[in-house]
């Protein structure tokens, strides 16, 4: 079955430095793509990078990079450089292919928090 | 600026009654997914509508039912409200050929 697994609950990083967001996937389609959204208080999810499951390259977005390794089925989410702006909920969702309907399947969350 | 706009953002409903959430999609996307998130979850999909017709649907019961308008904007039905609806509905619009999904701001729900 397919599922998502966040298992940081919360997290702290001193600002300007780096942090990691783990996050790990199950499916059985080999087809299917991985997607980091930010959640602030206001509650929009802001998309911040997508990687496909066939992508040879890790995807990296501005200061957000995702460390893709299929073989352990973790798509883990770099932030450098921290700011205090980051401090958010930040989400890992999976899309199965195109014939799912295109719907997302979303973690738990884990909730960042940035410290000046 | 993504675009996708919903309403109202707050809504407060009495167990029994019964809502429409609406949401205007992004200027060109044809498929528009809901979502419900309750307070310190994940989304969780509701369902997604393509050119006007219902194009999957996630563990819901058929009290949950939507529209999709020849303009691409959608209405989330909620019928016989229950307290556990109480959640944040997300709409979320996109093309179908392309993997991501534009959130609008969310309609924040509570059933008393």
């Amino acid at each position: 079955a397919q599922k998502i697994t966040q298992t940081q609950p919360g997290m702290f990083v001193q600002e300007k430095e780096a942090v990691t967001l783990d996050c790990t996937y199950d499916t059985s389609d080999p087809s299917y793509g991985l997607f980091w959204y930010k959640q602030p208080s206001s509650g929009e999810m802001i998309f911040l990078i997508y990687q496909g499951s066939y992508d040879q390259q890790n995807a990296t977005e501005g200061r957000y990079s995702l460390n893709f390794q299929k073989a352990r089925k973790s798509a883990n989410l770099v932030i450098s450089a921290s700011q205090l702006g980051d401090s958010a909920m930040y989400f890992c969702a999976m899309r199965e292919g195109f014939s799912q309907g295109g719907k997302l399947i979303f973690g738990q969350g884990t909730e960042l928090s940035v410290k000046p | 600026e993504t675009g996708v706009t919903q309403s109202p953002t707050h809504l407060i409903k009495t167990r029994g009654q019964q809502v429409t959430l609406r949401c205007s999609s992004q200027s060109g996307h044809n498929t528009v997914s809901w979502y419900q998130q309750a307070l310190g979850q994940g989304p969780q999909f509701i369902f997604q509508y393509y050119r006007e017709e219902e194009n999957g649907r996630g563990n819901f019961p058929p009290r949950f039912s939507g529209l999709q308008f020849p303009n691409y904007s959608s209405e989330l039905n909620v019928n016989a409200l229950e307290l556990d609806d109480s959640a944040l509905y997300l709409c979320a619009s996109s093309l179908e050929t392309e993997y991501e999904q534009y959130f609008g701001p969310g309609t924040r729900l509570t059933v008393t």
